[in-house]
């Protein structure tokens, strides 16, 4: 099956800080999903892209689709304490996820 | 509400003894999937069924079970519990369209096998 890569695993940020992290497949993809998983919850979808360059923004939240079809990036923009988780991508289909990175903010 | 209902959300039980833990969606949704949950290791797929009927391993099925006899239920049933299967466990479901394929998770069952 397709693997995904998901990096970095984990970031230590302070407060008001921008993240930038990546997903990277063996794939070519249709659709790039990234969720969100709060703690001791189920990860919820933050952003879907459906089209190779799109990018996508949610708020703070920025997700782009890699021109290529195998990479996506998400970014999030001055960062607050609820941005703590772990986000996961995901590839069309299959409902395969990546193996998360996540997130610690610092206040 | 939409949602995908897991029971139970916590469960204590001994190597060796049966246990089935139940999931069931109300979106109608052909899509249906178990994961397990361990510290650096992200999500990883044990089985899923794209319809009524169809089951397939995902990455990590040994020592697990599942059933899909209706739509709205996909049961996990692990015939003989080892400590190895202590994790966290998530259902989900979605649609198979094409372009939407996003996945509703359930609340998580925290299993532990002494």
């Amino acid at each position: 099956g397709q693997q995904l890569n998901q990096s970095p695993q984990s970031m230590f940020i302070q407060e008001g800080e921008d993240v930038s992290m990546n997903c990277t497949s063996s794939s070519i993809f249709n659709t790039w999903l990234w969720y969100k998983q709060d703690p001791g919850e189920g990860p919820v979808l933050l952003i879907a892209l459906y089209k190779a360059g799109e990018l996508t923004s949610n708020g703070r939240l920025t997700a782009q689709f890699g021109i290529t079809r195998k990479d996506s990036f998400l970014n999030i923009s001055a960062s607050i304490p609820s941005d703590v988780g772990i986000y996961f991508c995901a590839g069309q289909n299959d409902m395969r996820f990546g193996a998360g990175t996540r997130l610690t903010v610092k206040p | 509400e939409a949602q995908v209902t897991q029971n139970p959300r916590y469960l204590i039980t001994v190597t060796g003894k049966k246990l089935t833990v139940t999931c069931s969606q109300n979106m109608n949704h052909e899509y249906m999937s178990w994961y397990r949950q361990d510290p650096g290791l992200g999500l990883r797929q044990i089985y899923y069924s794209m319809n009524v009927e169809v089951t397939d391993k995902g990455d990590v099925p040994e020592g697990y079970k599942v059933s899909r006899k209706e739509k709205r239920n996909f049961p996990l049933i692990l015939e003989s519990p080892s400590p190895n299967q202590t994790s966290l466990y998530f259902c989900a479901s979605g649609n198979q369209g094409l372009m939407n394929t996003e996945a509703f998770f359930g609340q998580g069952t925290r299993l532990t096998v002494v």
